[in-house]
């Protein structure tokens, strides 16, 4: 089984740049989650799908982070504009349905704001 | 307001001893506890986990232990080896989001 892949693994750009992330979830997973883990941090989430529908988004900063997931398959995170304060790991993860324990997390994409 | 603390940024434990990570949680509405692992450039990976109704789960060289009355969980590695050496994330879930919240991660070193 193919596990959770993201794309890019590593980008770096320059404040008020903008920047997006892709996620392809486990086949057959309902549910997605984007998470932003600053170094020495614990994953923070920002917005989790279920199918192509957001069941919270609170804790995204919607003035500049948007998010959307295509036919409830892939998904893409865009940050417009980037601040120094965004560099991070973003990471993505899915989760099976009827599973309330286990997220499958792909490897991140380390994001640098300069 | 941190409701999962992992105090403990580091361990360092000689291989073939015991590790003993620590987890301490504030709200009461968590139902279900995760451990999970991470090595550098990966993604976290499930470890074992451990309902509330429960007070300790095995899964060979792992074990979890919860006392929720100190509002608090362990994980045991019995016995440690080289590849343990990582960052251990708790996470709690409570609620029907089934959403973590996750501590600051604990570094284990394991010397040879």
């Amino acid at each position: 089984e193919a596990g959770v892949a993201q794309s890019p693994r590593y980008k770096i750009i320059e404040k008020r740049q903008s920047v997006a992330f892709w996620c392809n979830p486990i086949s057959g997973h309902a549910t997605l989650y984007w998470y932003q883990q600053i170094l020495g941090q614990g994953p923070k989430l920002l917005i989790q799908f279920q199918n192509n529908g957001v069941v919270d988004d609170s804790q995204l900063p919607k003035d500049r982070f948007s998010a959307e997931r295509l036919k409830g398959v892939d998904s893409t995170l865009k940050i417009q504009p980037a601040k120094l304060e965004d560099s991070a790991v973003y990471l993505c993860a899915s989760r099976p349905s009827g599973r309330v324990d286990t997220q499958y997390f792909g490897p991140g994409t380390r994001l640098t704001v300069l | 307001d941190q409701q999962v603390k992992q105090n403990s940024p580091s361990l360092s434990v000689q291989e073939g001893r015991i590790s003993i990570l620590n987890c301490d949680y504030t709200n009461s509405m968590f139902d279900y506890f995760l451990w999970y692992k991470k090595y550098p450039a990966e993604g976290p990976t499930f470890l074992i986990s451990i309902s509330s109704i429960k007070d300790k789960n095995e899964d060979g060289r792992f074990t979890v232990f919860l006392n929720k009355s100190a509002k608090h969980l362990s994980l045991h590695i019995v016995p440690s080896q080289p590849g343990d050496s990582a960052v251990y994330f708790c996470a709690a879930s409570g609620g029907s989001n089934y959403q973590l919240i996750w501590g600051a991660g604990t570094k284990l070193i394991i010397k040879p």
